[in-house]
């Protein structure tokens, strides 16, 4: 079985850019949630869909969105990146909501580089 | 009193020896606490896990302690490899479907061989 994949796994953009990165989950999963990890905050929630529906989401400003498909593949999207914004984005898969205790399967990440 | 707090930051250990990996809990309601392990370039993969209604779980080398009392749980690694040297998180939820699971900061562990 295929595990999760994440693309692009590099991405340099310039501050004031937007950015888009996908998710494919593990087949049969229906929840993917999404993470950014940097080496101060370790793994930072953003937000989680199931069924294409918004379960769960982080305290993160509205910049950082997201959605998922009828396929349960997700995008998370950035808007008016800034420094900060850099970061390892990681996309997480499971059978159900990860609240349900359904354990996670996380992709490699997405390497995102603003300067 | 979402935190869960994780130490220490970073761990090194010598080839053999027992690593032990701390977090501590503040919301009594979480009734699921798993670890993660995370190599460089990878995403983190879930290690072992246990519920409050046992106090040891082991699986292998790796033992999860839970002390509910204390709300303090750890993580043991016997005959410590340099294998072993990643990124560990330990992560508490609630069992609410519509809750997130929350990860503490993570500890870096680096065995010497």
């Amino acid at each position: 079985k295929a595990g999760v994949t994440q693309t692009p796994r590099y991405l340099i953009k310039t501050r004031g850019q937007q950015v888009t990165l996908s998710c494919s989950p593990i087949s049969g999963h229906r929840s993917v949630s999404w993470y950014q990890q940097t080496p101060g905050q370790g793994l930072q929630f953003l937000f989680e869909y199931f069924s294409e529906t918004q379960r769960n989401k982080g305290n993160f400003p509205g910049r950082f969105s997201g959605r998922q498909f009828s396929n349960s593949r997700s995008e998370m999207n950035v808007s008016t990146l800034e420094l900060g914004d850099s970061a390892l984005y990681l996309c997480a898969s499971s059978l159900g909501p990860t609240g349900n205790h359904y354990e996670q399967y996380f992709g490699p990440g997405t390497r995102l580089t603003v300067t | 009193q979402q935190q869960v707090k994780q130490s220490p930051q970073s761990l090194i250990v010598q080839k053999g020896g027992i690593s032990i990996i701390n977090c501590a809990y503040e919301n009594t309601a979480f009734d699921y606490f798993p670890w993660y392990q995370q190599f460089p370039g990878k995403g983190p993969a879930l290690l072992i896990a246990i519920r409050p209604d046992v106090s040891e779980k082991k699986e292998g080398r790796f033992t999860i302690s839970f002390n509910k009392s204390a709300k303090q749980f750890s993580l043991h690694i016997m005959d410590s490899q340099p294998g072993d040297s990643a990124t560990y998180f330990c992560a508490a939820s609630k069992g609410n479907r519509d809750d997130k699971i929350i990860f503490g900061k993570g500890t870096r562990l680096h065995i010497l061989p």
